[in-house]
């Protein structure tokens, strides 16, 4: 059935540094989808990819669409305190309701920042 | 503008009691899911609703049934609680399947639910 991996499952990191992380999936995507969870809340959309090969950036952030449509990454620049939290890919799910609307997730990438 | 509201945000119940976790959106959205979320498992999907009028199984129906009562609710019952299904669910919604952004959930805070 289609996969998500996401990688690293988790990350430590001092306040400043850089953050990478990625995503593959076993099935071509037309969507790639990074969504940020604080703790004790619901998932909150970051950035949204739409085109193999582009390149999106929303502050310190920047995701990419692979050229081959089954992988993204997710960077952070400078990370700060406020970066922690739950990084999740998705992408659409094609075993429920084709491929628009319901999204399958990756397992997460968790972000600690020391200060 | 509330966006997805959940309640309640945590419950505890007992093996064997049902419950009801309810979902409202304000946006006019068309589509409305259930996920749940485990430690290490991200988030799975329980039911979804295309539009006002149907609903749909997702990965891990078993054990919930949904109800979408109108276009801006959409309700989880849980008949006989198990401890398998001690999990945080939450809600999300989206623009009409086929739309642009239709791919773009929006989510709920989300509800803790423990069955002992």
């Amino acid at each position: 059935g289609q996969q998500l991996n996401q990688s690293p499952q988790s990350m430590f990191i001092q306040e400043g540094e850089d953050v990478s992380m990625n995503c593959t999936s076993s099935s071509i995507f037309n969507t790639w989808l990074w969504y940020k969870q604080d703790p004790g809340e619901g998932p909150v959309l970051l950035i949204a990819l739409y085109k193999a090969g582009e390149l999106t950036s929303n502050g310190r952030l920047t995701a990419q669409f692979g050229i081959t449509r089954k992988d993204s990454f997710l960077n952070i620049s400078a990370s700060i305190p406020s970066d922690v939290g739950i990084y999740f890919c998705a992408g659409p799910d094609l075993n429920y309701g084709g491929s628009q609307g319901n999204l399958i997730f990756g397992k997460g990438t968790k972000l600690s920042v020391k200060p | 503008n509330a966006g997805v509201t959940q309640t309640p945000k945590f419950q505890v119940l007992k093996t064997g009691q049902s419950m009801t976790l309810q979902c409202a959106q304000d946006m006019n959205h068309n589509s409305m899911y259930w996920y749940r979320q485990d430690p290490g498992m991200g988030l799975r999907l329980i039911y979804y609703s295309a539009s006002e009028g149907t609903t749909d199984k997702g990965e891990v129906p078993n054990g919930y049934n949904v109800s979408r009562l109108n276009k801006r609710e959409f309700s989880l019952r849980l008949e006989s609680a198990a401890p398998s299904q001690t999990s945080v669910y939450f809600c999300a919604s989206s623009v009409s399947r086929g739309m642009a952004g239709a791919n773009v959930l929006t989510f709920g805070a989300g509800s803790r639910l423990t069955v002992l």
